[in-house]
C-alpha cells in the first residue's frame, strides 16, 4: 500500500530535549516536505526537499532541521524544542513533474506538545 | 512573496444546500499551480484537485466544481447538494517556482442534517 508514515504520532516532551520525528514514504517520490498546522494559520511549510541531499527552507524553518540522506526518508529534527513548537506536524511526498509537484500524499500527522 | 487567503473561517449549511468556498491568491509568477485539499474530522489530508495557471477551464467532478479566474486571482470551490460527509476543513494552496507551497488558513465547513 502506497503510504507516508510518520512516527511518533503523539509525543509530549519538555523544553530543550532534542527529538526527531521520522517520515518515510514507499512511493519512490522525489519531493518530500514538512508542514505544521496551527489553529487559524492553516498549514505552513517548514522545509522541503526536491531530491536526495537537496533541502530548502519553507516559510517557518526556525528551530527545525532536516536531512535527506535517502530518497524514502525525511526526518524532522527539533534540536532544542520550545513551547511555541507545540503543533500538529505533517509530512508529505509527491512526484516531481516539470519542476513542480503533483498531488501531495500526506502522512497521518504527529501531534507534538512541548512543556 | 506569495499568499493564499481563505476569508471564510467557518461556514455552516443545511444538507442539500449548495456552498462555495472562496480562495484568493497572490503571486508574481506567471506559472503556478493551485490545489484544494480536504481535512475531515479524522485529521488526514486528502487531495481534491490540482490546476495549472494556464488552464482556466472550470472543472466538475461529481458534486464538486472549481472556478478558476486569473483576472480576479481566485480559485473557488463549490459543493452542490452538500452532504453531512462533506463536513471538513478545506484548504486552498498555491505552488510557485521551486516548489514553494503556501496554504490558506482553511475553511471549516459544517453540513447539518
Amino acid at each position: 500500500e502506497a503510504q507516508v508514515t510518520q512516527n511518533p504520532r503523539y509525543l509530549i516532551t519538555v523544553t530543550g530535549k532534542k527529538l526527531t520525528v521520522t517520515c518515510s514514504q514507499n512511493m519512490n517520490h522525489e519531493y518530500m516536505s514538512w508542514y505544521r498546522q496551527d489553529p487559524g494559520l492553516g498549514l505552513r511549510q517548514i522545509y522541503y526537499s526536491m531530491n536526495v541531499e537537496v533541502t530548502d527552507k519553507g516559510d517557518v524553518p526556525e528551530g527545525y532541521k532536516v536531512s535527506r540522506k535517502e530518497k524514502r526518508n525525511f526526518p524532522l529534527i527539533l534540536e532544542s524544542p520550545s513551547p511555541n513548537q507545540t503543533s500538529l506536524y505533517f509530512c508529505a511526498s509527491a512526484v516531481i513533474s516539470f519542476a513542480n509537484t503533483g498531488e501531495l500524499f500526506f502522512g497521518e500527522g504527529s501531534r507534538l506538545t512541548v512543556l | 512573496a506569495q499568499k493564499v487567503t481563505q476569508a471564510q473561517t467557518e461556514i455552516s449549511v443545511v444538507e442539500k444546500e449548495d456552498v462555495t468556498l472562496d480562495c484568493v491568491y497572490e503571486t508574481r509568477d506567471t506559472t503556478y499551480y493551485l490545489f484544494w485539499y480536504k481535512q475531515p474530522p479524522s485529521g488526514e489530508l486528502v487531495f481534491l484537485i490540482r490546476r495549472n495557471s494556464f488552464d482556466e477551464q472550470n472543472e466538475i467532478s461529481g458534486r464538486y466544481s472549481w472556478n478558476f479566474q486569473k483576472s480576479t486571482s481566485s480559485f473557488n470551490f463549490t459543493i452542490t447538494a452538500s452532504q453531512v460527509v462533506d463536513s471538513a476543513v478545506y484548504f486552498c494552496a498555491l505552488e510557485t517556482s521551486g516548489s514553494r507551497l503556501t496554504f490558506g488558513e482553511g475553511t471549516q465547513l459544517t453540513v447539518n442534517p
